[in-house]
């Protein structure tokens, strides 16, 4: 399974865009992208999922480059109740059945 | 739509004792998984029923740890006896059979503490 390196912690201001990069440089052709959000005391939660290019909901903004080496989650417009940890999961293909393989994921601070 | 839900919430035990932790999920869901993070470690995949099947038990660190789904329905984590590294928040999610791959819900964990 792909490893994924994101940054252990940002910080941000309310109403500002953000944007947390995470690398897979041995992501295989199969593999997908996931992201979960996760705030104390809580169980992780889907945010978006992508294959390539661009994803979009209601909650983010994916960005997947050509060679799907590296990816990019977006928020925008953040608040104070954005701040949680961000996980970036790759490698989560039909077959393995929803088998989910978490790194340390990236401790976002949203400031007043 | 109740989310998946567990119990109990926080549990504190001695070595040597047995716990049980049980998780609803969400109606309709056929795939269960339990995962688990141990202090200061990274959330780990334990183990995956298919309905009342467990279909991926790899991430089971013994056989100290019993999960259990009968009637494929709710489930349940055994630890018999607990030690001391067992301790941690223990996450169950579930998915539905042909949902995305990748969307597991969680239920907001048990804590299970051993002293």
């Amino acid at each position: 399974l792909a490893k994924t390196t994101q940054p252990i912690s940002m910080d941000s201001y309310e109403g500002q865009e953000v944007n947390i990069t995470c690398s897979h440089n041995n992501i295989a052709t199969n593999d997908y992208i996931t992201w979960y959000q996760q705030f104390p005391s809580q169980g992780p939660r889907f945010i978006i999922q992508g294959y390539k290019t661009k994803v979009t909901n209601e909650v983010a903004s994916l960005f997947i480059p050509a060679d799907r080496k590296s990816s990019t989650l977006s928020l925008p417009r953040v608040s104070l109740s954005d701040t949680a940890v961000y996980y970036c999961l790759v490698g989560v293909v039909y077959n393995q059945g929803g088998k989910l393989i978490f790194g340390q994921g990236t401790e976002l601070s949203v400031k007043p | 739509e109740a989310g998946v839900t567990q119990f109990p919430s926080h549990s504190v035990i001695e070595k040597g004792q047995t716990v049980t932790l049980r998780c609803d999920p969400i109606s309709g869901h056929d795939n269960l998984y339990w995962y688990r993070r141990v202090m200061g470690k990274e959330i780990k995949f334990l183990l995956h029923f298919v309905k009342e099947s467990k279909q991926d038990e790899s991430g089971m660190p013994n056989n100290r740890f019993l999960a259990e789904r009968t009637g494929g329905t709710y489930s349940t984590l055994k630890v018999q006896p607990a030690e001391l590294e067992d301790s941690g928040v223990y996450f169950c999610a579930s998915r539905a059979t042909g949902g995305v791959v990748g969307e597991l819900f969680f239920g907001e964990g048990s804590r299970l503490t051993v002293l």
